[in-house]
């Protein structure tokens, strides 16, 4: 089964400075897509960026990038030069092994940018 | 292009009562999967249609059913509703392969009284 950690169930961060939001992953498969999604209060899910188990460079979108490290399994989520509107929930989900779109998400992190 | 649209945004319901809900997919878009959010269960898998038929199935009980349209648009049916049934249910879509990103819509809030 596969499963997802999100240690970090809130964080603060300065405005215009970095933040990095952890997640663990555990599966057995060796084919898997990790994804990071941004809840606002609003509840919509807004995806972020995307991360193959095959892709060897570190993902990259806009201030957003990850730090995959396979061997550990984990996929840590980098946001830099904070904006007062990255506040919100982040979730990290994971697709692996058969057919089909299943994403298991993590237990969420409550990221809040101070002015 | 337009995003993926649930209707309605809010609906309340009393314990025994049925419920439908609806999710219209970005447009070229064949896969539509559904989840429940809670508070104490956060964000479940409940199932996923692909070309009108179902592709996979979360650990959900037979009140939670679902069905795909020929143009792609889906339904989500609870019924005997229970008060652990409220929830947000988010309705998301992709367009076809296990490789795309699923774009979620704004959700269905769904309070059991």
């Amino acid at each position: 089964a596969q499963k997802i950690t999100q240690t970090q169930p809130g964080m603060f961060v300065q405005e215009k400075e970095a933040v990095t939001l952890d997640c663990t992953y555990d599966t057995s498969d060796q084919s898997y897509g990790l994804f990071w999604y941004k809840q606002p209060s609003s509840g919509e899910m807004i995806f972020l960026i995307y991360q193959g188990s095959y892709d060897e460079q570190n993902a990259t979108e806009g201030r957003y990038s990850l730090n995959f490290q396979k061997a550990r399994k984990s996929t840590n989520l980098v946001i830099s030069a904070s904006q007062l509107g990255d506040s919100a929930m982040y979730f990290c989900a994971m697709r692996s092994g058969g057919v089909g779109n299943m994403l298991t998400f993590g237990g969420g992190t409550r990221l809040m940018v101070k002015p | 292009k337009a995003g993926v649209t649930q209707t309605p945004r809010y609906l309340i319901k009393t314990r025994g009562q049925q419920v439908t809900l609806s999710c219209s997919p970005i447009s070229g878009h064949r896969s539509v999967s559904w989840y429940q959010q809670t508070p104490g269960q956060g964000l479940q898998f409940l199932f996923e249609y692909f070309s009108e038929t179902q592709r996979n199935k979360g650990n959900f009980p037979g009140r939670f059913s679902g069905r795909q349209f020929s143009n792609s648009r889906s339904e989500m049916n609870v019924s005997t509703l229970e008060l652990g049934d409220s929830a947000l249910y988010l309705c998301a879509s992709t367009v076809s392969t296990s490789a795309d990103t699923q774009y979620f819509g704004p959700g269905t809030r769904l309070t059991v009284l």
